[in-house]
């Protein structure tokens, strides 16, 4: 089974720049996060989506981050204009819903995309 | 709020049990987590608990769960080197639309002495 993909896997930008992310989930799942993670600190959720609908988006700073996925599958993260604080690694994750068993909301991660905002 | 605290760094010996402790906020979470991140890569997860268990033990690994003090700890037996990575834990309250919002720890550093 294909894992979670992300790109770019690195992208370096200048404050005010605008920047944006794919993610592609484990064929199936339901549910999609984005994710940032600032250095040595913990994944902090940014949005979730299930299918194409937004579910959560209450830690997003809407004023310059804006996200969708596309017909229920792909993902793109943008971020417009960018600050020195966006700085951090972005997370992807995906996870199944309505499978039977314990582990049915268990999240898969992708590698992540490092940005750096100089 | 919605913190999910942790301890910073440990350093064991090779051949030592680790223990990485995790105190979190929501009673309601059905499950709370143990995830592994290695350098350079996304989160792993390791183990999880039900929240009505006390204990699970997975191989190497022990989840201890006290839900009055809203407490979990892994331990990890006979840790190895390639045990060296940041372990997170985290929380998954059920929110109003079905679905599980996962709060992660700040993360606790393993570092596994030779």
């Amino acid at each position: 089974e294909a894992g979670v993909a992300q790109s770019p896997r690195y992208k370096i930008i200048e404050k005010r720049q605008s920047v944006a992310f794919w993610c592609n989930p484990i064929s199936g799942h339901a549910t999609l996060y984005w994710y940032q993670q600032i250095l040595g600190q913990g994944p902090k959720l940014l949005i979730q989506f299930q299918n194409n609908g937004v579910v959560d988006d209450s830690q997003l700073p809407k004023d310059r981050f804006s996200a969708e996925r596309l017909k229920g599958v792909d993902s793109t993260l943008k971020i417009q204009p960018a600050k020195l604080e966006d700085s951090a690694v972005y997370l992807c994750a995906s996870s199944a819903r309505g499978l039977a068993g314990l582990r049915y909301n268990e999240q898969f991660f992708g590698p992540g995309t490092r940005l750096t905002v100089l | 709020g919605e913190d999910v605290e942790q301890s910073l760094f440990l350093s064991v010996r090779e051949g030592d049990s680790s223990v990485i402790n995790c105190t979190y906020t929501d009673s309601s979470s059905t499950y709370l987590y143990w995830y592994k991140q290695e350098p350079g890569a996304g989160l792993q997860l390791l183990t999880y608990i039900f929240s009505n268990m006390d204990m699970k033990q997975d191989q190497r690994l022990t989840v201890l769960l006290n839900k009055k003090d809203k407490h979990l700890s892994l331990r990890i037996a006979d840790t190895q080197t390639g045990d060296s990575a940041i372990y997170f834990c985290a929380e998954a309250p059920l929110v109003g639309s079905g679905t599980y919002k996962y709060i992660f720890g700040t993360g606790t550093r393993l570092k596994v002495l030779a």
